[in-house]
């Protein structure tokens, strides 16, 4: 049974550009989360979705961040535009809902801003 | 307001000690769920163990072993006869049943404690 995949697991861009990072939750899973962790701040929860739905984004940092689940297998996390202190590993996470459930995490993606 | 804290950010010891990892947390419900999770030098972060707020029993599983104490509101994590590859970041996480309404089982996590265990 595949876990959490997230694409790509690493991205370098230049500041001002767009990026885009890709998640495809376990399948049955009706919860996702995306995270953020640096060295500074540690692991943050920026937005996380139930049933297709975001339920609360007050984690995102910025407008420049937005968080899209068009279905239950995809969710997208695009940063317009990037900026060097965006730099971080972003983890997407699924579970059935509830807060009895572990969530499974995602390999992450290494985003690199220059 | 829900709150974990991992006192320990670095703990450093010699294989075969042992070592405790100590985790402090604030909630107001009464249902809730404490986990722990492994992040190894490659990244990926590992699910360990779950409790819920009702069962204060000890766990143990090989060489790790949790004690809940609701009393203390702590939740520490125990490695016996620590080995090199037990190296990482330990993360405890808490989940709320309530949380103000529906529970979507969003996590807050500690800051993390970074175990390094010498040959």
């Amino acid at each position: 049974d595949a876990g959490v995949i997230q694409s790509p697991r690493h991205e370098v861009t230049e500041m001002g550009q767009e990026v885009t990072l890709r998640c495809k939750p376990i399948s049955g899973h009706n919860s996702l989360f995306w995270y953020r962790q640096t060295m500074m701040r540690g692991l943050e929860l920026l937005i996380y979705f139930n049933n297709n739905v975001p339920i609360d984004d007050s984690g995102m940092p910025e407008d420049r961040f937005s968080a899209k689940m068009p279905n239950a297998s995809f969710s997208t996390l695009k940063i317009q535009p990037s900026e060097p202190r965006d730099s971080a590993v972003y983890f997407c996470a699924s579970s059935p809902t509830g807060a009895s459930y572990e969530q499974y995490f995602g390999p992450g993606t290494r985003l690199t801003v220059t | 307001a829900q709150k974990v804290t991992q006192a320990q950010t670095e703990i450093s010891v010699v294989e075969k000690e042992d070592v405790t990892l100590d985790c402090v947390y604030e909630t107001r419900d009464t249902t809730y769920y404490l986990f722990w999770y492994k992040q190894p030098p490659s990244g990926e972060l590992v699910f360990l163990i779950r409790r819920n707020s009702f069962d204060e029993q000890n766990e143990i599983s090989g060489r790790y072993s949790w004690n809940f104490q609701k009393s203390t509101s702590s939740f520490n994590f125990t490695i016996t006869a620590s080995q090199v590859v037990d190296s990482a970041v330990y993360f405890c996480a808490l989940s709320e049943e309530n949380a103000g309404g529906t529970s979507y089982g969003k996590l807050t996590f500690g800051q993390g404690t970074i175990l390094t265990v010498h040959p």
